[in-house]
This record gives C-alpha cells, structure tokens and sequence, in this order.
C-alpha cells in the first residue's frame, strides 16, 4: 500500500515499551479532539477521543491526556505492540451544532520493532 | 451495520481531465465530509454536505464540487486537473444534530495525476 509517512516525524520503540505521541492544536475553542491511526493504504481508524471539559481518558491500552493551557494532547500506548505501526493524528474539531469539521495535525509515524 | 466504502480504489488521469470519486456512508449517518490528504501530511478539509447540500466548506477553489443523494451517499467531482491534485481523497460519515459524534472515514482514492 501507499506510503503516508513521508517526511514525518518518527517513534521508534520496542515491543513491549510504552509509547507516547504528542499534538499540538491551533484553536483554543475547540471542544472536542480525536486521535487517528492510519496504516499504509487505508483510511485513519478512530483510537480514543476526549471532550475538552476532561484532561485524560483511557481505553484499552491507551490514554490520552488534554493540556488546555498549553494546547496539547499526547496518545500514551501501553505495551506497544509490532501491530501498533502506523501513522497517528490528532485532530480537532472546529465549528458548532449545526457545522464542525476536523482539522488535523501533522501525524506522527510509530515503528515497533519486535 | 455497513461502514464507508469509496470507489474506485486508485485512479490515474491526465492534466486538465475531469473525474468523479464516490462515497457510500455509513448506516445511519446523514452527513459526510470529504478530505484530500497529500502524501506525508494530515487531511486537509475540502467540504462537508449535510440534507443535499453543501455545509461547509475548506480552502479549495470551486474546481472542487460535490454531491449528497437522498440516501446519504457522495461524490467528489474535480475539473481541469493539475498535478498537485495528486493526493489520497478520503471521505468521512457522521451524523450530524446530535451533539458530539464520531466519524468514520473510508481507505480513500488515490488519484494520480499525470
């Protein structure tokens, strides 16, 4: 499949580590964010997401932590695992009830090596 | 429940062609947005249609148009082709008027244009 990870920042870790990937948003009135993983070839997949009145929420395996001071999100993975490669985005969205949209940021590329 | 399929897969087409993507939403969701994503970077919005018409709108010239049907579904049509077209096109569903939601992307189309 096509390559989405051109020129992108890179994570390398071993099986087994915890990852951290980190995000900084542009828009301090946006309410909610979503954290996308993308694999080679096809579209980004849903990972967790958190409203902006929480500053962390977990899921299986992940956690992800919401900075409003400093506009930040970071995705914490738990024992990360070769299955985790892929491209991870953060992304916002913008707009109100009757139009939003996401805007997302630059994408980090995770490789696990076994 | 059926998620979201795009067609066709991969497409190349020549400067200054026209072409028509497509997009089948995911059950039960009544909105769709579409997002051109270049390689090595995130989803740029193009535009989002919601009750058959266009709800918004990102930094594309008019080139860029669009459709939604009765039964939710979607093209992306883009005339006079360049070049820096080239990108994976990626649709997303959601379902719009209920507060916070979640959207549910497809793998894409990957246009080349030559």
């Amino acid at each position: 499949g096509e390559s989405v990870g051109l020129h992108l920042p890179t994570l390398s870790v071993q099986e087994g580590d915890n990852s951290i990937i980190n995000c900084a948003y542009s828009n301090s009135a946006s309410d909610y964010f979503i954290w996308y993983k993308q694999e080679s070839g096809k579209g980004p997949q849903f990972i967790i997401d958190i409203r902006s009145n929480m500053d962390k929420r977990q899921g299986q395996r992940v956690t992800v932590l919401l900075n409003k001071t400093v506009k930040h999100l970071s995705l914490q993975i738990a024992a990360t695992q070769p299955g985790d490669s892929a491209v991870y985005f953060c992304a916002e969205k913008i707009g109100g009830s009757g139009y939003s949209t996401l805007t997302f940021g630059k994408g980090t590329m995770l490789l696990v090596s076994p | 429940e059926t998620g979201v399929t795009q067609s066709p897969t991969h497409l190349i087409k020549t400067r200054g062609q026209q072409v028509t993507l497509r997009c089948s939403s995911q059950s039960g969701h009544n909105t769709v947005s579409w997002y051109q994503q270049a390689l090595g970077q995130g989803p740029q919005f193009i535009f989002q249609y919601y009750r058959e018409e266009e709800n918004g709108r990102g930094n594309f010239p008019p080139r860029f148009s669009g459709l939604q049907f009765p039964n939710y579904s979607s093209e992306l049509n883009v005339n006079a082709l360049e070049l820096d077209d080239s990108a994976l096109y990626l649709c997303a569903s959601s379902l719009l008027g209920r507060g916070d939601y979640g959207y549910t992307f497809g793998s894409g189309t990957r246009l080349t244009v030559v």
